[in-house]
C-alpha cells in the first residue's frame, strides 16, 4: 500500500488555468505538508497542516490555496497559473512527537508544467 | 527562521571510496537533523537522522555526526557503490517548527 499518494503525477496546463493536486496519506500521521522543488532541486516548504489546522504558510502567493478536509488529506489548488509555477510539488506527512519532528514521508511528486 | 547551507553541490568519487557531505544550520533551537536521498525522478527518502542529544549515529555504511556547538552536521558514506549515486539533502527543524528546512542538495556521482 502506498503510504503517501498524490495525483496527478504529471500535469501540463496553460497559463491562466486553475488546477488542483490531491494528496492522501494512510499512515495515521497528524501533520501534512506541501513542498515545492524547482528546476535547481531546491526543496522549499509551502504549507504545513496539523490536524487540519494551517500551521505554516511560507510567503506563498495567495493563488495557492491548500485545503485539508480531514487529517488524511491535503489538497493544493492553484489559481491563474503562471510559467514560474512550473516545478515538482511534493506532498509529505509526519507524526509529531513530544521531542519534535519525526521522519517526513513524501509522495511521488506532481510535475507541473505551465505552458 | 532556520537557514541550512550544504556543501559541496556536486561530488564525484570512485567506487569504494568514502563520501562526505557537510551542512551548517543557523537556528540553535534546531534539534532534529535528517538526511534524505533522492534518485532521479523519485521522491526524497530518509536514509538516516539524528537528534541533538546524540553526537553520532551509524547505520551500516552510512553515518551522521553532529556538532551542536559549531552548528555543523555531516553525512559520511563509506565503501560507496554506483547505486549510491543520487542527490542527498540535509535538513533541520526545531521542536516548534512544523516543517523541515532543507539544504540545497549534493549530487553524488559514484564512478564504477
Amino acid at each position: 500500500d502506498t503510504a503517501v499518494s498524490q495525483t496527478p503525477k504529471y500535469l501540463v496546463t496553460q497559463m491562466g488555468n486553475d488546477k488542483s493536486i490531491k494528496c492522501e496519506q494512510n499512515l495515521g500521521h497528524d501533520t501534512m505538508y506541501w513542498y515545492k522543488q524547482d528546476s535547481k532541486k531546491f526543496l522549499k516548504i509551502m504549507f504545513s497542516y496539523n490536524n487540519k489546522e494551517l500551521i505554516i504558510n511560507e510567503t506563498v502567493p495567495n493563488r495557492f490555496s491548500p485545503k485539508s478536509p480531514d487529517k488524511a488529506h491535503l489538497n493544493l489548488h492553484i489559481n491563474s497559473l503562471e510559467l514560474g509555477d512550473s516545478a515538482v510539488y511534493f506532498c509529505a506527512s509526519s507524526r509529531r512527537r513530544v521531542q519534535g519532528n519525526t521522519e517526513a514521508f513524501f509522495g511521488q511528486g506532481t510535475r507541473l508544467t505551465v505552458v | 527562521g532556520e537557514n541550512v547551507e550544504q556543501h559541496p553541490s556536486t561530488l564525484s568519487v570512485q567506487e569504494g571510496d568514502s563520501a562526505v557531505i557537510k551542512c551548517t544550520y543557523s537556528d540553535s533551537a534546531s534539534n532534529y537533523f535528517p538526511w534524505y536521498k533522492q534518485e532521479l525522478g523519485k521522491r526524497p527518502q530518509l536514509i538516516i537522522d539524528i537528534r541533538s542529544n546524540v553526537g553520532e549515529k551509524k547505520d551500516q555504511r552510512i553515518a551522521v555526526t553532529l556538532n551542536k556547538t559549531a552548528k555543523h552536521f555531516s553525512l559520511h558514506i563509506t565503501e560507496t557503490q554506483p547505486e549510491d549515486s543520487a542527490v542527498y539533502f540535509c535538513a533541520a527543524s526545531d521542536r516548534g517548527r512544523r516543517a523541515l528546512t532543507f539544504g540545497s542538495g549534493t549530487r553524488l556521482q559514484v564512478q564504477p
